[in-house]
């Protein structure tokens, strides 16, 4: 399993970015995935999850309305557009996959990327 | 949404000793609840799933346990490859899902 994220950079507070994550190692069409974000020095944040085919989405209160999770099941990819960026957005952002728990039946976070760095600042 | 809680925020130990890290959950998650391991630089690390099974190729020495909305991640002898930051992580139901804010094991 492999997950590459990438588009992370430098933008202005108020602007716009986009985020992809490229899997590989895995049946990507089959498995919900998630995003994960963590301030410099600080904790991970549960962000955003789309279900395997897109119909389900979900979002933390602080980026909705503002940033929108999709997925290219063709092309294996994952994106997540983040628009009204605030300096309170500046994070690594990762992308993470989840497996169903056969305990419980839910969906686990099992396999992270390394995330990519985005950084809100004037 | 659930608040995770986790509890200490630091925790200093030896090597070869005991620790025991906790985390409440505000709500009951049933036994949806995970723990994950992070070293600087480095993504987070799956160690249990189901509050209490642990993930593929994670030793023994870790183990977990609860249910409803107190939790316990058990290290039973620290090797030095052990001191790193442990979050804990509810996914019960639909999402949000949520992180306890970590608890920093460091060497004693």
């Amino acid at each position: 399993v492999m997950l590459l994220e990438s588009g992370g950079g430098l933008v202005q507070p108020g602007g716009s970015l986009r985020l992809s994550c490229e899997a590989s190692g895995f049946t990507f069409r089959s498995y919900s995935m998630t995003w994960v974000r963590q301030a410099p020095g600080k904790g991970l944040e549960w962000v955003a999850n789309i279900r395997y085919d897109g119909n389900e989405i979900y979002y933390v209160d602080s980026v909705k309305g503002r940033f929108t999770i999709s997925r290219d099941n063709a092309r294996d990819s994952l994106y997540l557009q983040m628009h009204s960026l605030r300096a309170e957005d500046t994070a690594l952002y990762f992308c993470a996959r989840e497996d169903v728990d056969m305990v419980t039946s839910e969906r686990v976070i099992d396999y992270w990327g390394q995330g990519t760095l985005v950084l809100v600042s004037s | 949404e659930i608040v995770m809680t986790q509890s200490p925020a630091t925790l200093s130990v030896s090597p070869g000793e005991r620790a025991t890290l906790s985390c409440r959950a505000s709500q009951s998650v049933s036994s949806s609840l995970a723990w994950y391991q992070q070293k600087p630089g480095q993504p987070p690390r799956l160690l249990i799933y189901a509050a209490s099974t642990r993930a593929a190729g994670v030793p023994g020495r870790f183990s977990g346990s609860g249910s409803g909305t107190h939790f316990t991640l058990t290290i039973s002898s620290l090797q030095s490859e052990d001191f790193a930051v442990y979050y804990c992580y509810q996914y019960n139901q639909r999402p949000p899902h949520t992180f306890g804010q970590g608890t920093e094991v460091e060497i004693k």
